[in-house]
């Protein structure tokens, strides 16, 4: 069974601060997804990293793929009282489509 | 284009109770996924269709769980009989083609007293 360890689990930190998230695995991943997901609402695609060791930069958002296609992380520059919300990743395995998701990261910035 | 709409939103049903969720996908989007949150641990993915086959359904928990997509349109997911454990939010996704990312719609949050 494909697991994928996200942490940390929750995150609060200030205005202005960075920040990573990291998602672990011992598996191998086609591909890697990150989203974010407000209360009340499904998850939101942000990116989808594919090539080992391929970094993709969404604004303030920096998502890299780990070299081995094994673990992936999201770095926040300067995070923004916006960038406030759960923050979810999820491994596609080589052999089918079924997503497998880490616990999330629940981040709050504080003004 | 309308997301994918799931109804209903809530529902709160006594165990032992049936339950029938139902996701109305992108049009178009022939790849319908089910997924399931459960309090406190990650999405867990339940079945996938293709049109109206069952491509994948490893994720399906048990028997008492049943999903269909009659016509390959919206598709439905009945709990009979529900229990406690069955509790969570469930998600319904679509995609055009099984590699395209997934859309997911908001999700029905069951809870089961």
């Amino acid at each position: 069974t494909q697991l994928l360890e996200q942490s940390p689990q929750f995150l609060s930190i200030q205005e202005g601060e960075n920040l990573t998230v990291y998602c672990n695995s011992s598996s191998v991943f086609s591909s890697l997804q990150w989203y974010r997901q407000e209360p009340g609402e499904g998850p939101v695609l942000l990116v989808t990293v594919v090539t080992g060791g391929e970094v993709k930069k969404l604004k303030r958002l920096t998502f890299q793929f780990g070299d081995a296609r094994k673990d992936s992380s999201l770095h926040i520059t300067a995070a923004q009282p916006g960038d406030t919300g759960l923050y979810l990743c999820a491994g596609v395995p080589d052999s089918n489509y079924q997503l497998i998701w880490g616990a999330g990261t629940k981040l709050i910035i504080k003004p | 284009e309308a997301g994918v709409t799931q109804f209903p939103s809530h529902s709160v049903i006594e165990k032992g109770q049936t339950v029938t969720l139902r996701c109305d996908p992108i049009s178009g989007h022939d790849n319908l996924y089910w997924y399931r949150r459960v309090m406190g641990k990650e999405i867990k993915f339940l079945l996938h269709f293709v049109k109206e086959s069952k491509q994948d359904e490893s994720g399906m928990p048990n028997n008492r769980f049943l999903a269909e997509r009659t016509g390959g349109t919206y598709s439905t997911l009945k709990v009979q009989p529900a229990e406690l454990e069955d509790s969570g939010v469930y998600f319904c996704a679509s995609s055009h083609a099984d590699w395209q990312p997934q859309h997911f719609g908001d999700g029905t949050r069951l809870s089961i007293l």
